[in-house]
């Protein structure tokens, strides 16, 4: 299986703040890399697609970069709505393994 | 707009078998550019890809559950289902079904999710 970390695992952040969080892959997974954020009792919910495109309908604030087994994705100016957790995962290979997780909450 | 559904019980005892339905609406569950999926969530921790099914039939199942889960579709319904044997306490989680957008395989929609306890 590929495994998928994220760091940092939490973070707080004031709004207007630009927010960076890093994916790493155990192998090449070229850009195979999609986000997710997800509120508390709600449906995970895609942001970024294949590294860097933006899905349908979401905010220009995210965007996605990264190839192979390093990844980013940036918040460039932090907004209220924001504060979530925030996940990555690989789907390169099956299993399709998901980040542990970034906790993004208010400072 | 796609909306998913879950749909099944919400306790199950140990050593049996939790079944689950997604029914799909606003959108046709035959297209050849998506494959349909289920992701569980044990409560406070991360997401799991369980395994995902093509409009023909065809499925791909996360090796570490294989043994134990099969994932069917009824194009007729507009539904997909879900059963997971022999489950444990480790079982317990929140079910998602979500839509798999075609080679690229990122979940793109996704049902609002159903707790399932596994308890005698």
């Amino acid at each position: 299986d590929i495994q998928m970390t994220q760091s940092p695992s939490s973070l707080s952040a004031s709004v207007g703040d630009r927010v960076t969080i890093t994916c790493r892959a155990s192998q090449s997974i070229s850009r195979y890399l999609n986000w997710y954020q997800q509120k508390p009792g709600k449906a995970p919910k895609l942001l970024i697609y294949a590294a860097f495109s933006l899905q349908s309908g979401v905010p220009s604030r995210f965007s996605g970069s990264g190839s192979g087994t390093d990844f980013t994705l940036t918040i460039s100016s932090l907004q209220p709505e924001d504060f979530a957790t925030y996940y990555c995962q690989q789907s390169y290979s099956n299993p399709f393994t998901f980040g542990p997780g970034t906790k993004v909450d208010i400072k | 707009q796609v909306q998913l559904q879950e749909s099944g019980p919400g306790l199950v005892k140990p050593s049996e078998t939790l079944s689950l339905t997604c029914t799909v609406s606003g959108g046709s569950i035959s297209s050849s550019s998506y494959y349909w999926g289920w992701i569980r969530q044990p409560p406070g921790k991360g997401l799991e890809w369980i395994g995902n099914i093509y409009y023909s039939g065809s499925t791909y199942y996360n090796p570490s559950l294989k043994s134990r889960v099969t994932i069917s579709v009824d194009m007729s319904k507009k539904q997909f289902s879900l059963k997971l044997s022999s489950v444990t306490a480790a079982d317990t989680a929140v079910y998602y079904c979500a839509r798999t957008f075609g080679d690229s395989n990122y979940l793109d929609y996704w049902g609002q999710g159903t707790l399932v306890t596994v308890s005698s």
